[in-house]
């Protein structure tokens, strides 16, 4: 069994700020875990994922995420705000291995103030 | 990655109608899957398309409700039937795709929003 949490449906950042926006995770087996961003009236797109390796991940436009096992968590942060960050943001976890059933959590809205 | 085209990209509805969303990937895949995200909620996986075979459904979703058929592997469909305001979502169609890592990722069609008023 499988399961995200995150924590904020709404976060509000001054452009240029620090973005951090929070998951924790539950799996009972080794996980694969994904940030997804949606843009208003789109589809979802990823930003970044981690699978194996590196527990620092890098992502697309400027984002990054670590795997913390031991707190069970892989928060997304972006060290400076940009009034184009302004979207909903999806953490999402599967089981290791490929073609696994993927649990998203509930989303947080990011708004970014000029 | 992964082209995922759906059709209709949004529409309004009557109460009591069924509308069919059509999703085309630009390669052949195994499994397709159906996700609903209604307003102000997370996705959930309404069923996996598979071709050749019925598609498999999550708790809470029938196949009265949702019919989905799968004629090709690069094809599939998702019927909301007898509509109500309560089905009013975006629906999402989704395949893995490689990446370099070796990892499958989803990706996503842009969706298809409904109104049922």
């Amino acid at each position: 069994a499988q399961s995200v949490t995150q924590l904020g449906s709404h976060v509000s950042v001054s452009e240029g700020a620090l973005v951090l926006l929070r998951c924790n995770y539950s799996s009972s087996v080794p996980p694969y875990l994904f940030w997804y961003v949606q843009y208003p009236n789109q589809g979802l797109q990823l930003l970044l994922k981690y699978t194996t390796g590196a527990t620092l991940v890098k992502g697309i436009n400027g984002f990054e995420a670590e795997f913390k096992k031991s707190e069970t968590s892989f928060h997304l942060t972006k060290p400076s705000a940009h009034m184009s960050d302004a979207a909903e943001y999806f953490c999402a976890v599967s089981p290791s291995g490929g073609y696994q059933k993927v649990t998203f959590g509930t989303g947080t809205k990011l708004q970014v103030i000029p | 990655s992964a082209v995922i085209s759906q059709k209709p990209s949004r529409d309004i509805c009557q109460r009591g109608t069924s509308l069919t969303i059509q999703c085309q990937v630009d390669s052949q895949v195994t499994m397709m899957f159906w996700y609903r995200q209604q307003p102000g909620q997370s996705l959930t996986l309404i069923a996996t398309a598979n071709q050749g075979s019925e598609a498999t459904y999550e708790s809470g979703f029938v196949i009265d409700k949702f019919p989905i058929s799968r004629p090709n592997l690069t094809f599939s469909t998702l019927t909301v039937s007898n509509m109500s305001p309560e089905d009013s979502s975006i629906y999402l169609c989704s395949v893995f795709r490689d990446t370099d890592s070796g990892a499958n990722v989803l990706t996503f069609g842009a969706g298809s929003r409904l109104t049922v008023l």
